[in-house]
């Protein structure tokens, strides 16, 4: 199975600092369509998981224009360009490339 | 507004058998692909089973293959997951996705609890 390593798994973060989290895939993650199928998503405490990024770098119409998605290949990363309240929370990267789909361990933010 | 309420969760005893129902709304749902993903409480995701428009394949994952079976009616825009043979293990929330792999829209989840 493909194995999404993240780091770290714990970011502590002052409001409005940037943040960043990576994912490294233990594969590549392009698929025969030529896509890359690396997902971020966001899970607030008690609430079920939210996707923001999708194919590495599209940003869901929902997603704060703070958050962003780059990388390529098995190296992957989700930036947070200013940290706001609303943004604690575990961020998950998954990859849809290669069955079974799998999940990185999630990132928890936390404010400092 | 896409909807999607998971259902039929519970406690069940080792060995015995749960049928999760996921209710579908907001969107033409026969043209989506579907998934069950489950998160055990306080720890990660894991990706359990993929399901075709018209159930023409399905994709398990080998922890509950033989186990668990995926489908679909979508004439009632449901999707369901029957898990028998649970162990403790299975102990989790259970969430129905929307369009693997994007994974674009979640349910609220439901509590499956495998204990005696």
């Amino acid at each position: 199975d493909v194995v999404l390593t993240q780091s770290p798994l714990s970011l502590p973060v002052t409001l409005g600092q940037p943040a960043s989290i990576s994912c490294r895939s233990s594969q590549s993650l392009v698929y025969t369509d030529g896509y890359t199928y690396l997902t971020w998503f966001q899970q607030r405490p008690g609430q079920s998981p939210r996707r923001l990024i999708y194919k590495v770098s599209k940003r869901d119409s929902g997603a704060p224009d703070r958050f962003s998605g780059s990388g390529s290949g098995t190296d992957f990363t989700l930036k947070i360009s200013r940290v706001e309240a609303e943004d604690v929370g575990v961020y998950y990267c998954a990859q849809g490339a290669v069955w079974p789909y799998t999940f990185g361990q999630g990132t928890k933010l936390e404010i400092k | 507004e896409v909807q999607l309420v998971e259902s039929g969760g519970g406690l069940v005893q080792p060995g015995g058998s749960l049928r999760l129902s996921c209710a579908a709304s907001g969107f033409t749902f026969s043209r989506y692909w579907m998934s069950w993903v489950r998160q055990v409480p306080g720890k990660g995701l894991e990706w359990l089973a993929n399901i075709h428009q018209n159930a023409s394949e399905k994709y398990y994952v080998a922890s509950v293959e033989g186990r668990f079976t995926i489908s679909r009616d979508n004439s009632k825009n449901s999707l369901s997951l029957q898990m028998n043979s649970l162990r403790r293990e299975d102990t989790a929330v259970y969430y129905c996705v929307r369009d693997p792999p994007k994974f674009d829209f979640w349910g609220q989840g439901i509590l499956v609890t495998v204990s005696s």
